[in-house]
């Protein structure tokens, strides 16, 4: 099965400048790379994902690069707003049978604070 | 877009009690829909795996006779937490995949439940 790692566990940024949270997996076979938002006493919310036919992948101010050969993927978050404060979570496929392709490990999180 | 519900959105019960949490998804079909829970500070534990029609898969070390999984149709699943005690308390959360043609498919979450047993 999969195994992801995720760091930093906290990141303090200035607003204004921008954040990056490295995540690694192990499983060369993994294909699909989301990342997650979870702001206090709610459920996650996609906020961007990669499927490994690409590089990367920008959605204005978020963006997600992808490195197979080494195994790793980063978010990339610029002109960071007090809003974007919040527990960012990267996830691969769990691996594995019974549907183990479309069960998603998740990495332990990044506490992300905006300071104004 | 696709939206997932989930009800209640918060549950006090006393232990030795049943809890029943409903998972919807509103605006899609979901052929599959996931359980997780989440404790204070930490990751999301994936507890199950469920398929409309079919019975539920659990991962190792959930037990299946204390969260038992219905997925009647393709819009509700429902997880019952049965005979509570105060070390089930915890944030649990649903997630719902459309079903559609790129493999794996993409999980959208419920805003969760947050489950108190006294």
């Amino acid at each position: 099965g999969e195994n992801v790692e995720q760091h930093p566990s906290t990141l303090s940024v200035q607003e204004g400048d921008s954040a990056v949270i490295k995540c690694t997996y192990s499983d060369s076979a993994s294909n699909y790379f989301p990342w997650y938002k979870q702001e206090l006493g709610k459920g996650p919310q996609l906020i961007i994902d990669i499927r490994s036919n690409v590089g990367e992948k920008k959605d204005q101010r978020i963006a997600v690069t992808l490195n197979k050969t080494a195994k790793h993927f980063s978010l990339h978050i610029t002109e960071t707003q007090p809003e974007d404060s919040a527990v960012y979570f990267c996830a691969a496929p769990k691996g594995g049978s019974n549907f183990g392709n479309e069960k998603l490990t998740f990495g332990t999180g990044t506490r992300l604070t905006i300071i104004p | 877009g696709a939206v997932v519900s989930q009800h209640p959105s918060r549950v006090i019960c006393k232990s030795g009690t049943s809890v029943k949490i409903e998972c919807r998804s509103l605006d899609f079909q979901a052929t599959t829909m996931f359980w997780y829970r989440q404790f204070p500070k930490q990751s999301l534990m994936l507890m199950a795996t469920s398929n409309e029609g079919s019975k539920a898969t659990y991962e190792q070390g959930v037990e299946k006779d204390k969260f038992l999984i219905n997925h009647a149709s393709l819009t509700l699943s429902t997880l019952t937490v049965t005979s509570a005690h105060p070390e089930d308390s915890s944030f649990y959360i649903c997630s719902a995949q459309r079903g559609g043609t790129i493999r794996p498919d993409t999980q959208y979450f419920g805003p969760g439940t947050r489950l108190t047993v006294l």
